[in-house]
């Protein structure tokens, strides 16, 4: 059963247009969420997260918006550019800090087209 | 200061033998964590240590062991391995009360 999903393997933005990647979760003990970018032969990278008491957090061109009665959560980047095409994964955490893991949806590749 | 570091980049076993992997955590970490991310799929959790003890392992078989010394740093044991641990394995640290993990670059896992 997969708790955290990512239903759109991939998308495709035009450069300078706003990407907007959605996932979905289905355990109501969620209490943090972070999104992580991942190019190929490295390891994710951590590039904004989102406590379950907030409903938006933003930082430069990436903003996350989390709605917890539709259990949904989406990261916007405004503008879009062609450095941002890789893969995009949605993560949760239970617990936090030395107590937590992290659960991941399967990833969403993005394509920035210039 | 250095990301996390993880030993070897690559490696090639073959079914049936046993594979040891090794990560450094960033400085000033006391938690890290393992995981396993197969083609296609995000990463899955195996375990995580803080301060040289268990404190969560994911579904995986007890062929999967882990440790983590006095520095902090860890090693990832698989037993008897099976073409399907062929994956990337990805190692990663966290500062006490975050929520944050760091990751490593992985090691590349293939088993023939």
């Amino acid at each position: 059963d997969q708790q955290v999903k990512q239903n759109s393997p991939s998308l495709s933005v035009q450069e300078g247009r706003i990407s907007i990647l959605n996932c979905d979760y289905t355990n109501s003990m969620f209490d943090y969420f972070l999104w992580y970018k991942k190019y190929p032969a490295e390891g994710p990278t951590f590039l904004i997260s989102i406590s379950s008491i907030k409903d938006k957090n933003e930082d430069g061109r990436f903003t996350v918006f989390l709605n917890k009665s539709a259990k949904h959560l989406s990261l916007h980047i405004v503008p879009s550019q062609p450095g941002d095409s890789a893969v995009y994964f949605c993560a949760a955490s239970l617990y936090g800090g030395s107590q937590g893991n992290l659960i991941f949806g399967k990833g969403t590749k993005l394509s920035v087209k210039p | 200061d250095a990301g996390v570091t993880q030993s070897p980049t690559h490696l090639i076993k073959t079914r049936g033998q046993q594979v040891t992997l090794r990560c450094s955590p960033i400085s000033g970490h006391k938690s890290v964590s393992w995981y396993q991310q197969v083609l296609g799929q995000g990463p899955q959790f195996i375990f995580q240590y803080y301060e040289k003890e268990e404190r969560g392992r994911g579904n995986f078989p007890d062929r999967f062991s882990a440790r983590q010394f006095p520095n902090y740093s860890s090693e990832l044991n698989v037993n008897a391995l099976l073409l399907g641990d062929s994956a990337l394995y990805l190692c990663a640290s966290t500062r006490d009360s975050s929520y944050e993990q760091y990751f490593g670059p992985g090691t590349r896992l293939t088993v023939t």
